[in-house]
């Protein structure tokens, strides 16, 4: 089963403007959530994550139970935010992680 | 600290033939977990190991094996290889211990590429 969706595959903005990336998740437990990006020839890492409840770069994503959703968001993109953004969810208790497909963000000047 | 470590960067084969590939996870860390990253398509998860033992598998067929070594390093083996195993292969790596905020570090990737 999917747990995590990412609606979008590519989210163009220009620069200044808000953007909001979207992921859903299903899981009848306790998840824990996060955000991870890969810009252009770097790894993969952690953004952040939804306990901590932190701001990095400018983003923030807050747990909504009740719409399982973990949007990502920004007031005002930069150019060097484009990247690919993955959201991810982890099993509360478990080494179990699920990844959405991605969402390419592209932030034109 | 080092981060997880994967070789070799590259790699090319040619059909029909094996691929291995090799990570090293962070020190401390005994999980470990693999990924494709083929393009356009995401990531899949492939395998996930812990203190040696295969834990879970993702939807791949069966000649994509691999194993962990005593020292929780691993390898991926894919036989028989495709044109379409072409991707980038993430290993990862995480604490055994399953606490809340735990989250799996990435390695920089093998771009396997199958000609």
């Amino acid at each position: 089963a999917q747990r995590v969706t990412q609606p979008e595959k590519l989210l163009s903005v220009f620069k200044g403007a808000p953007v909001e990336l979207k992921c859903n998740y299903s899981y009848s437990g306790s998840p824990e959530l996060f955000w991870y990006v890969q810009y252009s020839r770097q790894r993969l890492q952690l953004l952040l994550r939804h306990i901590s409840r932190e701001s990095i770069k400018g983003f923030t994503a807050d747990l909504n139970k009740g719409e399982t959703s973990f949007h990502l968001k920004k007031p005002f993109a930069q150019e060097e935010d484009s990247a690919m953004y993955y959201c991810a969810l982890s099993e509360g208790g478990f080494n179990k992680f699920y990844f959405g497909s991605g969402t390419k963000l592209n932030v034109k000047p | 600290e080092a981060g997880v470590t994967q070789s070799p960067t590259h790699l090319i084969k040619t059909r029909g033939q094996q691929a291995t590939l090799r990570c090293s996870p962070i020190s401390g860390h005994t999980s470990v977990y693999w990924y494709q990253q083929a393009l356009g398509l995401g990531l899949q998860f492939l395998l996930w190991y812990d203190e040696g033992e295969e834990r879970n598998r993702g939807n791949f067929p069966p000649r994509f094996s691999g194993r962990q070594f005593p020292n929780y390093s691993s390898e991926l083996n894919v036989n028989a290889l495709e044109l379409e195993d072409s991707a980038l292969y993430l290993c990862a790596s995480s604490l055994k211990v399953a606490a809340s905020g735990n989250t799996i570090y990435f390695g920089e990737g093998s771009w396997l590429t199958v000609v």
